[in-house]
């Protein structure tokens, strides 16, 4: 069965720098997606960024690089310069396969602060 | 481009009661999943549907149970409610027959039994 593990529960960082956020998957589906969202204190789902398994390159986008390592399983998130409005929690999901509909299974979620 | 809207923003029931949670999608998409993240429990899936029908569904009682309209708005229902039904349901869209996975996602109606 599909799995996605993020073992940080809680992450401090300082405001301008880079955290790295955890995440590994487990999967026999050899086609899959991962993503990365963010939810604010408000609860709304924030999608962040995208990675197909036959992507040869790690996605990016803005401040956020998805650190995609196959033979690992592991699908990190990068946000580089931190802000105080990237406090958050951050959910690692994976896409099942297209004839599931695409639902997502998502992780435990890591607690994100930026401090000042 | 207004996103995905859910109504109500809150919702206070008595156990046993029923609950009706509505989701409207993003313009132009056509399936619809419903998640449940209870405390504790992370985001649960629960119903995805495309193009009016349930095409799956989560490991849910039967009493969980929802549709889709022709405009793709769609609605969960939830029956003879339990204490433990007390979580944030949080609707996404997403366009279908495209290999756009994207899903996106609504704000969320809080559902407190008592």
């Amino acid at each position: 069965a599909q799995k996605i593990t993020q073992t940080q529960p809680g992450m401090f960082v300082q405001e301008k720098e880079a955290v790295t956020l955890d995440c590994t998957y487990d999967t026999s589906d050899p086609s899959y997606g991962l993503f990365w969202y963010k939810q604010p204190s408000s609860g709304e789902m924030i999608f962040l960024i995208y990675q197909g398994s036959y992507d040869q390159q790690n996605a990016t986008e803005g401040r956020y690089s998805l650190n995609f390592q196959k033979a690992r399983k592991s699908a990190n998130l990068v946000i580089s310069a931190s802000q105080l409005g990237d406090s958050a929690m951050y959910f690692c999901a994976m896409r099942e396969g297209y004839n599931q509909g695409g639902k997502l299974i998502f992780g435990q979620g890591t607690e994100l602060s930026v401090k000042p | 481009e207004a996103g995905v809207t859910q109504s109500p923003t809150h919702l206070i029931k008595t156990r046993g009661q029923q609950a009706t949670l509505r989701c409207s999608p993003i313009s132009g998409h056509t399936s619809v999943y419903w998640y449940q993240q209870a405390l504790g429990l992370g985001l649960q899936f629960l119903l995805w549907y495309d193009e009016g029908e349930e095409r799956n569904r989560g490991n849910f009682p039967p009493r969980f149970s929802g549709r889709q309209f022709p405009n793709y708005s769609s609605e969960l229902n939830v029956n003879a409610l339990e204490l433990e039904d007390s979580a944030l349901y949080l609707c996404a869209s997403r366009p279908g027959h495209t290999r756009s996975y994207e899903q996106y996602f609504g704000p969320g109606t809080r559902l407190t039994v008592t």
